[in-house]
């Protein structure tokens, strides 16, 4: 079955700085990689979606890269201000259904 | 336009009980996606499903929860005679119809329900 790796640890970065996610997973590419961003108490909340046959995909200060050889999408969120503290979610497309990883802690201090 | 509206937003069940998990998806959303979240894990599918029809239920345990989404009103979780185990957040999540290719997912802010 496919497994879908995202760092555990918080990411702790200082207001201003690039901060850079990683999303690794096993077993075939999907055909499409999805991003979405979680508050406490909150529903996940869509941002990026990326195709297999895109390389990369930009919206404002977000950025993500999608390379199906080495079977990872990095995700970076630039010029980074505390309200984009939060945890963020990769998703692989099954068809219908997300599977999800266990989501990154991004903590922006001013 | 609203987005996905999800009631109750916490539910405490006494073991044995029924829970009912309602979900309106956004207007003109024809596909309903529903979600667990464990405490410290991650999201988890359950099941997917169109109006009337399950499409993947791949993600259900296979006794006591059930789903549906009829012609009219809500998709209703329906979990039977709860247990410790079952408590957990759950996630509601709506898209328009996948025939012009991937849609993002809507999710609603998720029933909390407790077991007693």
């Amino acid at each position: 079955s496919q497994k879908i790796e995202q760092n555990s640890e918080a990411l702790n970065i200082q207001e201003g700085k690039t901060a850079t996610l990683t999303c690794n997973y096993t077993n075939y590419s999907p055909a499409y990689l999805q991003w979405y961003r979680q508050d406490p108490g909150r529903g996940p909340v869509f941002l990026l979606l990326i195709r297999e046959n895109e390389k990369e995909k930009r919206k404002e200060r977000l950025k993500v890269t999608f390379d199906t050889t080495l079977k990872q999408s990095l995700f970076h969120i630039t010029a980074s201000q505390p309200a984009d503290s939060a945890t963020y979610l990769c998703a692989l497309d099954m068809r219908g259904k997300l599977q999800f990883g266990a989501g990154t802690q991004v903590v922006v201090t001013p | 336009n609203a987005g996905v509206m999800q009631n109750p937003r916490h539910l405490v069940r006494r073991r044995g009980q029924e829970a009912r998990l309602r979900c309106s998806p956004m207007k003109g959303h024809s596909h309903v996606y529903w979600y667990r979240q464990l405490p410290e894990e991650g999201l988890k599918f359950m099941v997917y499903l169109q109006k009337e029809n399950i499409i993947d239920e791949s993600g259900m345990p296979k006794e006591r929860f059930s789903a549906e989404f009829p012609k009219e009103g809500p998709s209703i979780l329906r979990i039977q005679q709860v247990v410790r185990g079952d408590s957990a957040a759950y996630f509601c999540a709506s898209s328009p119809s996948r025939g012009s290719g991937v849609q993002p997912q809507h999710f609603g802010d998720g029933t909390r329900l407790s077991i007693l």
